[in-house]
């Protein structure tokens, strides 16, 4: 069974750094056709993609939030990290990590965790 | 940016044809999915590649892309089918797009 959990802080302060872990099970983050992406929603509000990795670790961000995002992985452990700087309370919402099988950037997210969700505020 | 336009909303009644669009910059060059995210849960995808459905989806969910616009049709609407539904692409210059979502109501 293939599966994505998230997990990281639940409240985080402005100015903070955010990390969140997308934790795989049933499929290897080295797999050709595999790729895992982060995807944010504000409550109440729109999906909005924020990063991919692909399975060669080649790196696809969010040109808005460019300068803010890193994804990497671990695939040892099977998980993929997202670190986002400088948080604000517009960036309060649930991340999601979610696969992509294919080859091709327009192929599906097959797969999405629960969400975790993260409320910024002092 | 490449951006992708929904309606907020769409009613339809029980048993009906529910008709959600989707509308981008030269959308039938670019492939889309359709996602279904009922209250609480996450994203489901139900029409990839734009009229190709994953296993398990209803052949009454169907897709289709041509010109500047995406639809996604439901027939014989069901309860059930009572969701918010997103479309997505790529665009080479933004990257994954995600339309502002359609709420749809079986009423």
């Amino acid at each position: 069974q293939v599966t994505l959990k998230e997990s990281g802080p639940v409240l985080v302060k402005p100015t903070e750094t955010l990390t969140l872990t997308c934790t795989v099970s049933g499929f290897s983050l080295s797999n050709a056709r595999m790729g895992v992406s982060w995807i944010r929603q504000p409550p109440g509000k729109a999906l909005e993609w924020l990063a991919h990795i692909y399975s060669n670790d080649e790196k696809s961000y969010f040109r808005s939030l460019r300068n803010r995002l890193t994804i990497s992985k671990d695939t040892a452990k099977s998980q993929v990290v997202l670190t986002m700087t400088n948080m604000d309370p517009v960036d309060t919402a649930t991340y999601y990590c979610a696969r992509r099988t294919g080859s091709s950037a327009s192929d599906p997210f097959d797969i999405w965790g629960q969400g975790t969700m993260v409320t910024v505020s002092s | 940016s490449y951006e992708l336009t929904q309606p907020p909303s769409v009613s339809v009644s029980p048993g009906q044809t529910a008709t959600i669009t989707c509308s981008g910059d030269k959308l039938g060059d670019k492939y889309v999915c359709w996602y279904q995210q009922k209250p609480g849960q996450s994203p489901v995808v139900v029409i990839y590649q734009d009229t190709k459905r994953p296993s398990g989806i209803p052949e009454r969910i169907s897709g289709s892309n041509s010109g500047n616009t995406a639809t996604l049709t439901i027939s014989g609407t069901q309860t059930m089918d009572e969701a918010d539904y997103y479309c997505q692409a790529w665009d080479s210059s933004t990257g994954v797009v995600f339309g502002g979502g359609t709420k749809l109501t079986v009423l």
